[in-house]
């Protein structure tokens, strides 16, 4: 199957600051980008779609100005959580598409986030 | 909204026996895919097994196969075998077919798979 590379894998981070997770589709243009948020022990949940070129499509309840969310090129998407807070210490994960009918979406590593 | 129902958070299973873990879903579109995703310890989602909602004939991979009831709405994953590496969260999840179709996967609870030795 096709590649995504997730970084950072863990990152701690002070209260107050921003940090920015990277997703890479490395061998396929992925057209559109999705981003989950994983609690322990619980499914994924989705945050938000993006489409490359275009604004990010948010799910109900997150909010679009504390998760910021890129995707300029085909092969790269990001997301920045800003002015984090402890509670949004969590694992990120992200897939990508080609967004073709019949193709499956693919996985990143995930990153661990923790807000001290 | 689609919807992805696991019922069963947790199950085990003894080495080299076979386990079903369950899966039901609502929708009201008649094309979609289902797939059952695996996440082990690392976290790393990897895919189990997809099926397509138009083909009848049951999705298998080696020791992975599928029961795929659409009437019912059902869609169980049958683990032939167990082997101690299948050991991990097995997620069920629902993705539209259709053209003006939603693209982003909808996952249901998760079941944590145990297998003994």
């Amino acid at each position: 199957g096709a590649v995504v590379s997730q970084h950072p894998s863990r990152v701690i981070c002070k209260s107050g600051t921003s940090v920015k997770i990277e997703c890479r589709s490395l061998d396929f243009q992925a057209t559109t980008m999705f981003w989950y948020r994983q609690f322990p022990k619980q499914s994924l949940m989705l945050m938000a779609t993006s489409n490359e070129g275009s604004k990010a499509t948010y799910e109900q309840g997150v909010e679009k100005d504390k998760f910021l969310i890129n995707h300029a090129s085909l092969t790269l998407s990001t997301l920045t959580v800003t002015s984090a807070h402890p509670e949004d210490s969590s694992f990120y994960i992200c897939s990508a598409s080609s967004g073709l009918q019949n193709t499956e979406a693919f996985f990143g590593q995930g990153t661990r986030l923790t807000v001290v | 909204a689609q919807t992805v129902t696991q019922s069963q958070p947790e199950m085990s299973v003894q080495e080299a026996e076979t386990v079903t873990l369950s899966c039901t879903y609502d929708t009201s579109e008649s094309d979609y895919y289902l797939f059952w995703y695996k996440q082990p310890p690392s976290r790393q989602m990897i895919l189990v097994i997809r099926q397509e909602a138009y083909k009848q004939q049951n999705a298998t991979e080696n020791r992975f196969s599928v029961n795929f009831q659409k009437a019912a709405k059902s869609f169980s994953l049958k683990i032939s075998d167990s082997q101690l590496g299948d050991a991990a969260m097995y997620f069920c999840a629902y993705r539209s077919a259709e053209i003006q179709g939603a693209q982003k996967l909808v996952f249901g609870q998760g079941t944590r798979l145990t297998i003994n030795p």
